[in-house]
């Protein structure tokens, strides 16, 4: 079965501190999928990223970088400089591909994080 | 484009009402979705759609009733609710093709069962 534990419930920051949400999995795929996700108080969930068991690559968009390290099983998720509009909560995931097409998403249960002045 | 509509943004209803939640994506996708979300809890998946025909029902019950009428559009038909029904409604869309894609979600509807 497959499991993502994000330990951290809730963080709060001050805008423009850095801040790295932590992301743990669990699964005995050699190929596999995680996510990261974006909701915002509006309830919309926002894709960030996709990374698969291959690319170890960290990559960097903007603000954001991430850190995926297959030897922890982690796929962390750094805000630098971290605004207000970052005040969300977000969601990684870990994916398996459907029979048929599709495939189905196993969320960590997120992190809150909230940005202060 | 790529957006995910839904409508209504809020509903209420009672107990005894029948209702519809509509879905709709212009993105070709060929995988469409249904997520239930309760307050502080991640999105748990409801139904799958792929290529406008049922794959996944996760034991949802019988008074949620999917439908796909065409590949564009996704629907959720609401019967007998309960109170704890209330929730948010998330659908969500991916290209359906072999392979791992990422899912496109909608705004969602947030729904009250009185």
């Amino acid at each position: 079965a497959q499991k993502v534990t994000q330990a951290q419930t809730e963080i709060s920051v001050v805008e423009k501190e850095d801040v790295t949400l932590d992301c743990v999995y669990e699964t005995r795929d050699t190929t596999y999928y995680l996510f990261w996700y974006k909701q915002p108080p509006s309830g919309e969930l926002v894709f960030l990223i996709r990374r698969n068991s291959f690319d170890e690559q960290n990559e960097i968009s903007g603000r954001y970088s991430w850190n995926f390290q297959k030897s922890t099983s982690s796929f962390n998720f750094t805000i630098t400089a971290s605004q207000v509009v970052d005040s969300a909560v977000y969601f990684c995931a870990l994916s398996e591909p459907l029979t048929g097409g599709g495939n189905k998403l196993t969320f960590g249960t997120g992190t809150q994080l909230k940005v202060e002045l | 484009d790529t957006e995910v509509t839904q409508t209504p943004k809020h509903l209420v209803m009672g107990m005894t009402n029948k209702k519809s939640l509509k879905c709709e994506q212009h993105m070709g996708h060929r995988a469409m979705y249904w997520y239930k979300q309760k307050a502080k809890k991640p999105p748990e998946l409801m139904f799958v759609y792929s290529y406008e025909k049922l794959s996944i029902n996760e034991s949802v019950p019988s008074r949620f009733s999917p439908e796909c009428p065409n590949s564009s559009l996704l629907n959720l038909h609401l019967h007998a609710l309960q109170p704890e029904d209330s929730a948010l409604y998330l659908c969500a869309s991916s290209p359906g093709l072999a392979g791992v894609y990422e899912q496109y979600f909608g705004p969602g509807t947030r729904l009250t069962v009185t």
